[in-house]
């Protein structure tokens, strides 16, 4: 069965260092989301792409955070500087876009920031 | 206001009894699609059922179906003779507007952790 596949899993940095965070889709996905999930709360939207076009990036920090899926299949997340409050699970989805609904998670990526 | 509400924090059920879990949603667009998901200790989220507003009839997925009440709101999940997998976090989520039509993100509850009793 396909799966979304994350890498790191987990990622323990120092605060002001960058991280970087990777999400391959499902094969065929045309629509890719990252999300935030801070301990004991719901994920949140943090960006979403439709191939290679941010589609909705307004809950992003722009200020730290960038994303990027330049090919329209993997993307990055990236985090400049790292803030102590960014210690979080990352979760990347996916879906065909259009009409299908459900969105597809991967495992995750638990950062810890000291 | 909160979009998503699911007002269980936490709940203890005996093993093979059935489980309802509250979630109650807001939003004026007429087209929405509503989800549950499934979150282990392990931390991927799984998705357990699917619920569209137009949809006449309440959604079923194996031992997991959704109480859909339109005008209250309401996107409850059962699940019929629970088993000790089920123990996890449960999360309720929606998509507000038409699916396809661009911003199509998911809004989720904060969950309720669900643990099952032998």
């Amino acid at each position: 069965e396909a799966e979304v596949a994350q890498s790191p899993r987990y990622k323990i940095t120092e605060k002001s260092q960058a991280v970087a965070f990777w999400c391959d889709p499902i094969s065929g996905h045309a629509t890719l989301y990252w999300y935030r999930q801070i301990l004991g709360q719901g994920p949140e939207l943090l960006v979403q792409f439709q191939d290679e076009s941010v589609v909705d990036d307004s809950q992003l920090p722009k200020d730290r955070f960038s994303a990027e899926r330049l090919k329209g299949v993997d993307s990055t997340l990236k985090i400049q500087p790292a803030e102590l409050g960014d210690s979080a699970m990352y979760l990347c989805a996916s879906n065909w876009g259009g009409t299908q609904e459900t969105q597809y998670f991967g495992p995750g990526t638990r950062l810890l920031v000291l | 206001a909160q979009k998503i509400t699911q007002t269980q924090p936490g709940m203890f059920v005996q093993e093979k009894e059935a489980v309802t879990l509250d979630c109650t949603y807001d939003t004026s667009d007429p087209s929405y699609g509503l989800f549950w998901y499934k979150q282990p200790s392990s931390g991927e989220m799984i998705f357990l059922i699917y619920q569209g507003s137009y949809d006449q009839q309440n959604a079923t997925e194996g031992r997991y179906s959704l109480n859909f009440q339109k005008a209250r709101k309401s996107a409850n999940l059962v699940i019929s003779a629970s088993q000790l997998g089920d123990s996890a976090m449960y999360f309720c989520a929606m998509r507000e507007g038409y699916s396809g039509g661009g911003a199509d993100g998911l809004t989720f509850g904060k969950g309720t952790h669900l643990i099952i009793q032998p």
